[in-house]
């Protein structure tokens, strides 16, 4: 786990300003996915990345979410315009290749704590 | 639509016994099951997977059942351990349009380990 880099771990904002999490996979995988936990419940997929393509979105709200992964840098999820229900823990998973995601070929990250006030 | 539901939010178990976590779902494509375990701050850390063509998969101290009739697994864990206290989520997996997988995760059990 300690592989995967996410930041900041905690983050506050106030209703309609911008959250931006980033997102650093491990050395040498290229594919990242987006999970969201919100309270009480169970890791839900938002969205499936490969180096500057979006693979799979899904699982993303249509309306001020996106999603980055580019060629240099981190992968960056940036909700625009934040809610009170976009509280929530935020983590990011990655894996070498976009085989399955089991035994030690895919690592989460310790996630984001989002949280709007 | 909770595809996989994890029925039990909290379990509590003498150090020493056995420790029974199931985990049902509905969505006959999921063809592979994980099981992840969660501290509190930390990311999910994968423990022990099945392959939907097998019934058992043993590691140590964990083993996961599959029944596949009845869209059921559990995951057993003995002998129960203090560190073995966290939230256990039962995840399945199926590929999705876009030929990726795609895990599905259940609620999650708090398992407690009694001293």
């Amino acid at each position: 786990n300690a592989g995967v880099m996410q930041n900041p771990r905690h983050l506050v904002r106030r209703r309609g300003q911008e959250a931006r999490l980033r997102c650093s996979p491990m050395k040498g995988h290229s594919h990242v996915y987006w999970y969201r936990q919100l309270p009480e419940e169970g890791l839900k997929f938002m969205v499936y990345l490969q180096k500057e393509n979006i693979i799979d979105e899904s699982g993303m709200p249509k309306e001020r979410f996106s999603a980055e992964f580019p060629k240099e840098g981190p992968s960056i999820l940036r909700i625009q315009q934040v809610v009170r229900g976009d509280s929530a823990a935020y983590f990011c998973a990655s894996s070498p290749a976009g085989r399955r995601l089991m035994n030690t070929e895919a690592f989460f990250g310790q996630g984001t704590r989002l949280t709007v006030v | 639509d909770q595809q996989v539901k994890q029925n039990s939010p909290s379990l509590s178990v003498q150090e020493g016994r056995i420790s029974i976590l199931n985990c049902d779902y509905t969505n006959s494509m999921f063809d592979y099951f994980l099981w992840y375990k969660k501290y509190p701050a930390e990311g999910p850390t994968f423990l022990i997977s099945i392959s939907s063509i097998k019934d058992k998969n043993e590691d140590g101290r964990f083993t996961v059942f599959l029944n596949k009739s009845a869209k059921h697994l559990s995951l057993h864990i003995v002998p129960s351990q203090p560190g073995d206290s966290a939230v256990y989520f039962c995840a399945a997996s199926a590929r999705s349009n876009f030929g990726n997988e795609k895990l599905t995760f259940g609620t999650g059990t708090r398992l407690t380990i009694i001293p």
